[in-house]
């Protein structure tokens, strides 16, 4: 099992820029999640999705769009980047009916929007 | 709403050095809590978790009790060492909201562990 994987581990874009940031899990995972991390805030909640075809808003979802075709698959798309946007995003996931259970995480994407 | 808060860090220690990282919640219902930690270019990783009252969770030496009557859930390790050095998330998920329920994190404390 590879777990949750992100992809790229890092990435610069210019202001107005779009970009989608990708996350797998080979754990067959109903629920999946996005959440960005910044110093002195913990980690914030974008968007999830208990389910393919499923998805909602987070604490933080203003500039994120996301969907879920496929139990596999949860991408992150920023449709015009912002400074504002520069963190770390985690993806994460477990399944849907282990709810107050623990999460898996994956390594990160560190993005920087100058 | 839930809610998270951590002492503030940085936490710096002598190995072999008693560790306490406070923790205390607001939640609504009956939440499960959990210890998340995330070690320099990594991502989180669960290191505890209780999910009821006075369960205490363990792992790798590091110790945690659910206190439900001081809504509390304290990390603690009676001996560090260097490689403990990380930063330390406590959280929170309720049952509430049923199957989509969602972690609440605390902002993290960093510990220094130094021979």
């Amino acid at each position: 099992n590879a777990g949750v994987t992100q992809t790229p581990k890092f990435q610069v874009l210019k202001t107005g820029q779009s970009m989608t940031l990708q996350c797998a899990q080979d754990m067959n995972h109903e629920y999946m999640s996005w959440y960005r991390q910044d110093p002195g805030m913990g980690l914030r909640l974008i968007h999830y999705s208990v389910g393919a075809g499923i998805t909602d808003q987070g604490e933080v979802p203003n500039g994120y769009n996301v969907s879920r075709s496929t139990t596999e698959d949860f991408p992150l798309r920023l449709l015009s980047a912002a400074p504002s946007q520069t963190s770390v995003y985690f993806c994460a996931s477990r399944p849907v009916g282990l709810a107050g259970g623990r999460q898996f995480f994956g390594p990160g994407t560190r993005l920087t929007v100058l | 709403g839930n809610s998270v808060t951590q002492m503030e860090g940085p936490v710096t220690l002598s190995e072999e050095a008693f560790l306490t990282i406070n923790c205390t919640y607001t939640a609504t219902g009956y939440p499960s809590l959990f210890w998340y930690v995330q070690y320099p270019g990594e991502g989180l990783q669960l290191l505890l978790k209780a999910t009821k009252a006075d369960d205490k969770g363990s792992n790798k030496g590091f110790e945690a009790t659910y206190r439900k009557e001081t809504t509390s859930f304290h990390l603690e390790k009676g001996s560090v060492q260097v490689s403990d050095s990380a930063v330390y998330f406590c959280a929170l998920s309720d049952l509430y909201t049923g199957t989509a329920s969602k972690l609440t994190f605390g902002t993290g404390t960093r510990l220094q562990v130094t021979l």
